[in-house]
């Protein structure tokens, strides 16, 4: 069981704007601004999207943002195209030492209708 | 530009050892964070644990605390991720990853290599 939960499984048609959440704990999404996303095609090695919850890295299409809001994380891509589909990963800096110091989320699959 | 380029596919029996290799290019390979993420098939990414080559300081995840062996050798840029035993629950794809950076973020993966443990 992942320490950050994602939902399975966000859609929507191509234009619009989806939101992928990540949820933790008072030990990691929400004690500290070390939040990233990761995009996976299939077959594909992840690919850095988003880090420090809302910085993007050189490259990176700014229809990608990141927020936090408590335990919360936040992925949102505006504008879908086909070629986001894929899979969307959150993962967290964690003091929390039964974890270890850095967790992934659970994993989003996002399908573009 | 960072690169990794990771040791190819291996096929092992159960009990077996093996070790496989990451070589980072495009940087100074000592002054950053170098580590390894698992991914099993149809599943989602795991942290196993990263090395600091400047300072041979090598921090595992519990799950893989003493499972595996992550180390790196300075004079190659080469970081390793080793077992001693195989078992057939290590079949998965492993993935090399250089930290962003004080926030351990995997900014730069490799290419994965696939290990199958089958008998």
């Amino acid at each position: 069981q992942s320490a950050l939960t994602q939902p399975a499984s966000v859609s929507g048609s191509p234009g619009q704007s989806i939101t992928i959440s990540c949820t933790g704990t008072r030990s990691d999404v929400g004690g500290y601004n070390f939040v990233s996303w990761f995009q996976q095609h299939s077959g594909r090695a992840p690919k850095f999207m988003i880090y420090d919850v809302s910085n993007r890295p050189s490259g990176v299409s700014n229809r990608f943002s990141g927020s936090k809001s408590g335990n919360t994380a936040s992925l949102t891509i505006s504008g879908l195209q086909a070629e986001d589909e894929a899979d969307y990963y959150c993962s967290s800096y964690t003091s929390n030492s039964t974890l270890g110091i850095y967790v992934f989320g659970s994993g989003t699959k996002v399908t573009v209708l | 530009e960072v690169q990794l380029v990771q040791s190819g596919a291996e096929v092992k029996k159960p009990g077996e050892s093996l070790k496989i290799s990451c070589k980072a290019s495009g940087y100074r390979f000592t002054s950053y964070w170098i580590g390894w993420v698992r991914q099993m098939p149809g599943k989602g990414l795991e942290w196993m644990g990263i090395t600091y080559p400047g300072a041979s300081d090598t921090r595992y995840s519990p799950s893989f605390q003493g499972q595996v062996t992550i180390s790196a050798d300075k004079s190659i840029d080469t970081a390793y991720l080793q077992w001693s035993s195989l078992k057939a629950s290590d079949t998965a794809m492993y993935y090399c990853t250089r930290q962003h950076g004080d926030d351990y973020a995997p900014a730069h993966w490799g290419q994965g290599t696939r290990v199958t443990v089958s008998s």
